[in-house]
């Protein structure tokens, strides 16, 4: 089946600091990725949606320049949390839809746990 | 906007008992209703969707419109059914649409 990686799986960094987050389909193309953010306990949250070649769209409440993504290819996209603080400590997850075959099924990362001290 | 209610934050079922767990939405269009599955230690992944009204693992769920509705369904636990279940509505069934999720349930089958 097709394979949704993420890089790092966990990360810790000091508040002002950026981290790189990597989403990768390894065994399809995916023009569209999504991420999510998930509190312990709580249920997944759709910040954005990744699309290849254009700008994302973010949700509402979701500060663009504070969380930037790149979808510069068809099997990658990356979100960067800038300036983080503790407060962005949290379990960073992605998706990519395999639009192959008529499944239109979306497949998720592992996540990454990042956390900010 | 979407919504969708998960009433059970924990399930507890002896093996062998059936289950239900719970989920209503809300959307004025014609959504498409999901199921996924995390189990210990792993991904999120589909376990099924209403549009393909087929049974996974023993699993099934009949999206009631009239109820907004998508219960999922297993007349016998096993107790490797074990795992966060959530509910998920996509407002297109082209395949990039974004999801919404429902809180998840903990269901835990009792040996």
């Amino acid at each position: 089946g097709a394979v949704v990686s993420q890089h790092p799986s966990w990360v810790i960094c000091k508040s002002g600091t950026s981290v790189k987050i990597e989403c990768r389909s390894l065994d399809f193309q995916a023009t569209t990725m999504f991420w999510y953010r998930q509190f312990p306990k709580q249920s997944l949250m759709l910040m954005a949606t990744s699309n290849e070649g254009s700008k994302a769209t973010y949700e509402q409440g979701v500060e663009k320049d504070k969380f930037l993504i790149n979808h510069a290819s068809l099997t990658l996209s990356t979100l960067t949390v800038t300036s983080a603080h503790p407060e962005d400590s949290s379990f960073y997850i992605c998706s990519a839809f395999n639009l192959a075959g008529s499944s239109y099924e979306q497949y998720f990362g592992p996540g990454t746990r990042l956390t900010v001290t | 906007a979407q919504r969708v209610t998960q009433p059970e934050k924990l399930l507890s079922v002896f093996k062998g008992a059936p289950v239900e767990l719970k989920c209503n939405y809300s959307y004025s269009g014609s959504p498409e209703l999901f199921w996924y599955v995390q189990y210990s230690r792993q991904r999120l992944q589909l376990l099924l969707r209403h549009i393909s009204r087929e049974s996974i693992k023993g699993f099934t769920a009949d999206l009631n419109k009239g109820e907004t509705s998508f219960h999922l369904k297993k007349p016998f636990a096993q107790e490797e059914d074990s795992a966060m279940y959530y509910c998920a509505l996509s407002t297109t069934n082209f395949g990039n649409e974004k999801l919404t999720f429902g809180t998840g349930t903990r269901l835990t089958i009792i040996p």
